[in-house]
């Protein structure tokens, strides 16, 4: 099956925990985003990755990290210095060239914070 | 003020009728629409793209597009009580990443 994976469904953070969400592709796409949507509000752009061992910032990247090492893995670091990072997390990829500009996106991951 | 607007909802439509939700932009630029469907607790999955101004129709779905007075609108026919979802409005900004800003999303209840 093709398609985009993250893991864990759901993830619980204690205070001064950094965590890592995965998300994994088999698409072949080129580009990865990571996103995150708090309760009755749209989607936020976190970072995102055009190819492998390049990305950028998006609109509200203080206290992640990420790593682009593999086209298909785009993991995201929540660092303790995320004071608020109570959200549900999406994943997301694009195919990549002229005309392919739909984003796909994998099933999500909800942080909790203990 | 916000990038892509939509309003909240809840839009409450009986079975059969037709939902008509709407979406406005501030970036003259902007060339690339979409509209997503979220479940409650699932994730965003595309419904339709628009590029170009007019009307685009996938069957019960219909996107219109007016660059000249930035909205982008989704109709959707026949309203059934599995369309209940929250409809999120994309706009791709900025020449370089394909990056979307999304809207807050519209609520659509559709009554039996």
């Amino acid at each position: 099956d093709g398609g985009i994976t993250q893991s864990p469904k759901y993830l619980f953070r204690k205070e001064g925990q950094n965590v890592t969400l995965s998300c994994e592709q088999n698409l072949n796409h080129d580009a990865m985003y990571w996103y995150r949507q708090d309760p009755g509000q749209g989607l936020r752009l976190i970072y995102y990755s055009q190819i492998v061992n390049d990305f950028q910032k998006g609109d509200i990247a203080e206290g992640y990290s990420v790593s682009r090492e593999k086209k298909e893995s785009f993991p995201l670091t929540v660092t303790s210095a995320q004071k608020n990072p109570t959200a549900f997390y999406l994943c997301a990829s694009r195919r990549g060239g002229q005309g392919s500009e739909t984003q796909y996106f994998g099933p999500g991951t909800r942080l909790l914070v203990l | 003020q916000k990038e892509v607007e939509q309003n909240s909802g809840p839009l409450s439509v009986p079975e059969g009728a037709i939902a008509s939700l709407n979406c406005t932009y501030s970036d003259r630029v902007s060339q690339s629409f979409f509209w997503y469907r979220q479940y409650s607790g699932k994730s965003p999955e595309l419904i339709m793209s628009i590029y170009s101004n007019g009307d685009k129709e996938d069957g019960r779905f219909t996107a219109q597009l007016n660059k000249a007075s930035q909205y982008v609108s989704l109709l959707i026919r026949d309203s059934q009580p599995s369309d209940s979802a929250t409809y999120l409005c994309a706009v791709k900004t900025g020449a370089a990443g394909n990056k979307l800003t999304f809207g807050g999303g519209t609520r659509v209840l559709v009554k039996p």
